[in-house]
């Protein structure tokens, strides 16, 4: 596709039950960064992958969350014993190779709205 | 810790209208600087962005943004809004010298356009 997806748009559930979020970068970008939106706030960042590492993970909030990206593209964010507090638009991103000026453009999915009951 | 301010949370104009919507950070090193713009139902989307030279930016839509390094401010600007451009409207700043990817945003401003 052209731009970054996410699956799915939606997720409601149950406090203390597990989650997968979803993100399909732009074909060929190397750079993936996950983001948090609360209600009326600017997107916060969660965590960084260069390739297949998580390069930066600083922003994750506890080791609750965690996430992956196997092959360098798919990129899946964990978490487990969701709380009511983590409600939020969890938002995706990715940019292109290092080196390249377009590496510090990062492009926006639309995000995945969970909802913790 | 690094942040960033927009003043203006909510504002309202008219059709015709000029529109500047503030942006300060908190970081003395070097900056690259953005502004994302989300529209109703859409996602983030780039408005336009600094990385360096000149310092008066041009991106999409008629937009316009100047750095001021001695004000660590990055205001965004516009002639003449359009209804179109109701919006909900996001600085946002990449510290270089870190290494750091991340981008910090500010918290938004709502600009509401009347025809």
């Amino acid at each position: 596709g052209a731009g970054v997806s996410q699956t799915p748009s939606n997720k409601v559930t149950e406090k203390g039950k597990y989650v997968e979020l979803r993100c399909d970068p732009i074909s060929g970008h190397t750079a993936l960064y996950w983001y948090r939106q609360s209600l009326g706030q600017g997107p916060e960042f969660l965590i960084y992958f260069q390739g297949t590492g998580a390069a930066d993970d600083s922003g994750l909030p506890n080791d609750r969350f965690f996430a992956v990206r196997p092959e360098g593209s798919v990129s899946t964010l964990k978490i487990q014993r969701t709380e009511r507090g983590d409600s939020a638009v969890y938002l995706c991103a990715s940019s292109s190779t290092p080196g390249r000026v377009s590496y510090n453009e990062q492009f926006f999915g639309p995000g995945t709205r969970l909802t913790v009951l | 810790a690094q942040s960033v301010s927009q003043h203006n949370h909510h504002v309202i104009l008219s059709e015709a209208a000029s529109l500047e919507l503030g942006c300060n950070y908190s970081y003395g090193g070097t900056v690259n600087l953005f502004w994302y713009v989300q529209y109703p139902g859409q996602h983030l989307q780039l408005l336009l962005k600094y990385f360096s030279g000149d310092p008066l930016v041009k991106g999409i839509k008629g937009f316009e943004a100047e750095f001021i390094k001695s004000k660590f401010s990055f205001n965004l600007r516009k002639p003449s809004v359009q209804w179109s451009d109701t919006a909900e409207y996001f600085c946002a700043v990449n510290l270089m010298d870190t290494g750091r990817r991340a981008l910090t945003f500010g918290s938004g401003t709502r600009l509401q356009v009347q025809p």
